[in-house]
């Protein structure tokens, strides 16, 4: 089976730009929760959503959205991009909010 | 404050030589705490879920402990492809995870 996907790998974009990144759960996974990682630090917490619905939210300013899709796949949308927000972007899935989480390799995003 | 402590930072050990990683935690309504391992470049891999004080998960020479305030990784008999950044999360109220910053483990041969 294949494991949780995301697109695309690798991103770079400029101060102000907006950027949406896709993520494809494990199927039969219902959850799917993103994380920002910056280098030599643990995933930070951004959101979760279960069965459409925002379940969960990290103390991200609102510049950060996301959503999920009937087949349970997640758009995570960041606006007016700013230096800082250069990292590894990781999505999660599992079988519903509370279980054991199996995470894709991640969005390299960089800002210029 | 809602915070994952993970110590040490960095551990370099020989190949046989067991030692144990430590997380820390001060998390209102714990529902559950996690362990993954993670290679460069890629996502975390799941390890163990611990739910209540007193659990104890094995697999292979990893064995993970859960008590009211820590969880240990005990790593017995380690040998070089156990190298990787062990990284510790507690879910808490509100469906939040909160991750520590990991432990980079290297086992040389």
């Amino acid at each position: 089976d294949a494991g949780v996907t995301q697109s695309p790998t690798h991103l770079i974009k400029t101060r102000g730009q907006h950027v949406t990144l896709r993520c494809s759960p494990i199927s039969g996974h219902k959850s799917v929760s993103w994380y920002q990682q910056v280098l030599g630090q643990g995933p930070q917490f951004i959101f979760q959503y279960y069965e459409k619905e925002e379940r969960g939210r990290g103390n991200f300013p609102d510049r950060f959205s996301a959503r999920q899709f009937p087949n349970y796949s997640s758009e995570l949308n960041v606006n007016a991009l700013l230096l800082g927000d250069s990292a590894l972007y990781l999505c999660a899935s599992s079988l519903k909010g509370g279980q054991p989480q199996h995470f894709g390799d991640g969005t390299r995003l960089s800002i210029l | 404050e809602d915070q994952v402590t993970q110590s040490p930072e960095a551990l370099r050990l020989q190949e046989g030589e067991s030692s144990s990683l430590n997380c820390s935690y001060t998390v209102s309504g714990l529902r559950g705490l996690f362990w993954y391992r993670q290679d460069p470049g890629k996502g975390p891999e799941f390890l163990f879920t611990l739910y209540s004080a007193g659990e104890e998960k094995e697999k292979e020479r990893l064995k993970a402990t859960l008590t009211k305030k820590e969880s240990f990784l005990h790593i017995t008999a380690p040998k070089p492809e156990d190298s990787a950044t062990y990284l510790c999360a507690v879910l808490g109220n509100f469906n939040k995870f909160y991750f520590g910053s990991g432990t980079k483990l290297n086992v040389k041969p």
